[in-house]
This record gives structure tokens, sequence and C-alpha cells, in this order.
């Protein structure tokens, strides 16, 4: 069955300190897609990233950093130098192909980050 | 670009009324859109899947007469919550999938409407 656990529900880092966001994932199929949104306070989720299952090359975006690692089937996501304003929840999704029917995500229960000053 | 837009964002109204929900995309066409809802401090629960031009398709336990949705163009759908309860109070949220169409799609997110029933 499909499944995305992310296991750490809240993380307290202190600002300027990195922090690793952990997303495992289940799936029956070989073709499928991961993804990483963020949700501040304000509610709205912004996207992050897209990943598909064949590229496992890692990816850097200014203070963002994702490893994604098949073998252990983990879309793992890594803030540098966090700040205040990375306060929010993050969740991992995974989109497969469906047996039949329109595709859906499939949502982490999500990591609330708290950044402190 | 990909830009969602939700509409209204927050909304307070008496049992038995009924409310809609406007969900749009500004910058793009979107064959699919999604309609989840969120409890405080948990995840997005997937309410319907709706593609432009025909009937939406509803997860197990949603009410599709309670929660009707048309997606009327590939820029708009709408959630209208019939005769609403106390128990519907909650943090709707669309989407709308940019791509090709199929699994491969980003979904990009509306700002969410708060919905309290009195």
């Amino acid at each position: 069955a499909q499944k995305v656990t992310q296991a750490q529900t809240e993380i307290s880092v202190v600002e300027k300190e990195d922090v690793t966001l952990d997303c495992v994932y289940e799936t029956r199929d070989t073709t499928y897609y991961l993804f990483w949104y963020k949700q501040p306070p304000s509610g709205e989720l912004v996207f992050l990233i897209r990943r598909n299952s064949f590229d496992e090359q890692n990816e850097i975006s200014g203070r963002y950093s994702w490893n994604f690692q098949k073998s252990t089937s983990s879309f793992n996501f890594t803030i540098t130098a966090s700040q205040v304003v990375d306060s929010a929840v993050y969740f991992c999704a995974l989109s497969e192909l469906p047996l039949k029917g329109t595709y859906k995500y499939i949502f982490g229960t999500g990591t609330r980050l708290k950044v402190l000053a | 670009g990909a830009v969602v837009s939700q509409h209204p964002s927050r909304v307070i109204c008496k049992s038995g009324t009924s409310v809609k929900i406007e969900c749009r995309s500004l910058d793009f066409q979107a064959t699919t859109m999604f309609w989840y809802r969120q409890f405080p401090k948990q995840s997005l629960m997937l309410m319907a899947t709706s593609n432009e031009g025909s009937k939406a398709t509803y997860e197990q336990g949603v009410e599709k007469d309670k929660f009707l949705i048309n997606h009327a163009s590939l820029t708009l759908s709408t959630l209208t919550v019939t005769s609403a309860h106390p128990e519907d109070s909650s943090f709707y949220i669309c989407s709308a999938g940019q791509g090709r169409g199929g699994h491969q799609e980003t979904q990009y997110f509306g700002p969410g409407t708060r919905l309290l029933v009195l």
C-alpha cells in the first residue's frame, strides 16, 4: 500500500542551525513522484520541489537541499542555516500512477518546524 | 506562475445555510482540481477530485450530496457545502494540477478557506 511517513512530529532548532526533515515512503510502483510542500502559519501550501523516481540526483536550492535514496525509500529535506521564517509545517507527498481513476497525492502527517531566534 | 486563488478566505455562517467556495487557477489551465479538508494540526484529507466537464470523484466517506463540486471550466472549480452544520467547520483547501495530466503533475494550492458554522 502507498504510504508516506514523517516520523518527526515537531522539531525545534535555534536560528542558524541546520535541520533535516525525514520522509520515508512505500509504493508498489516503479514510476512515481515525490514532493515537498511548506505550510506557513498563513495556511497556504507552497510547492518546494518535485522529484521523479528515476532521478536520484540530490538537489540544492539556496539553503534547501534534498536527498533522495531509492534504496531506503527516503526523500529527506535539509535546511541549512535555518531562519525564523522557515518556521512552518512541512509536508512530504507521493504521487503514483493509479490502477484506475485519477491520480492523487498521498501526504505524510507533516513535520512542524520551529526556528527560535 | 502557477497561482491558485480561493474565495472567500474566511466565512462565518449560520447552521443550515449553504456556502460556496471558489477555486481558480489564475495563470494556467487545470484539467484536474482537488479539494481537501484540514483539521487543526493535522494533515490534508482529500475530499474529492474534480475533472473539467465531468462529475467529481469523491473519496470514501465524503458525502457527495453534502459537498457539491462543480468544475465548469479549466480554470474554475467550486465547492458548495450544503446545509452546513457546526461539524463542517474546517479549513478547506483547493489545488490545481499543472502539467500534461497524470501523476507527474505538480499540484498548486490555493490559500484556503476557513469555514465556521455557528
